[in-house]
């Protein structure tokens, strides 16, 4: 597609519940990026993608997150037993080859409340 | 602590007055900075990308600076418009091989533009 798309763009679950977040990413861009921003504060890296493989995982913040890529296109961040605090904005962005300059692109995000 | 310190959280400028947004880092070794702007409920979208050699980008009515030396970079928005309302987000990166998910973002300055 033109940009990076995200799925739901709003989502209102009860704490407990389990939620997917999908991202398309830009049709030939190999890496894809998770990230969270909650009210007020920067944007947190959660998990990176380099075709299907996540070579760096480092930033999913408990075992209740976890992320899947298949075809090298489409990701999906799920949340298991959400709780209030992992209530923000989740990012998905897309680029060409990490190591470049020419940066990436974003989604629009996700909006998840836990209420 | 965070890596990348943006100046102010927050400010709020005549429609035509000019603002300048400041961003402090301490990442090393450097690689390159960027300037994004987010609207609300949107992605961010990248203005500028500066490597550290270069000390000043343009990109319409925004230019960045750059002193890799000091460490500090700025964002001129010229003849501000109402459209120029969005959080400006200072993202830092450390070497061009370095993975995408390891850019240091600061917390963005929000701006608003009032008539």
């Amino acid at each position: 597609g033109a940009g990076v798309s995200q799925s739901p763009s709003n989502k209102v679950t009860e704490k407990g519940k389990d939620v997917e977040l999908r991202c398309d990413p830009i049709s030939g861009h190999t890496a894809l990026y998770w990230y969270r921003q909650s009210l007020g504060q920067g944007l947190e890296f959660l998990i990176y993608f380099q075709g299907n493989s996540a070579p760096d995982k480092s930033g999913l913040p408990s075992d209740r997150f976890s992320a899947e890529r298949t075809g090298g296109s489409v990701s999906t961040l799920t949340i298991q037993r959400t709780q209030q605090e992992d209530s923000a904005v989740y990012l998905c962005a897309s680029s060409s080859p990490p190591g470049t300059h020419t940066g990436y692109t974003f989604g629009s995000g996700t909006r998840l409340t836990v209420v | 602590k965070n890596q990348v310190e943006q100046s102010p959280q927050s400010l709020i400028i005549l429609e035509g007055k000019n603002c300048t947004l400041q961003c402090n880092y301490t990442v090393s070794p450097f690689s390159n900075l960027r300037w994004y702007k987010q609207d609300t409920g949107r992605g961010p979208v990248s203005l500028t990308i500066m490597t550290f050699s270069e000390n000043t980008k343009s990109n319409g009515r925004y230019t960045a600076t750059l002193d890799a030396d000091t460490k500090q970079s700025s964002l001129h928005i010229t003849a501000s418009q109402l459209s120029d309302s969005a959080s400006y987000i200072c993202v830092v990166s450390r070497w061009v091989t370095d993975s995408w998910g390891k850019l240091q973002f600061g917390a963005g300055t929000q701006v608003v533009v009032t008539p």
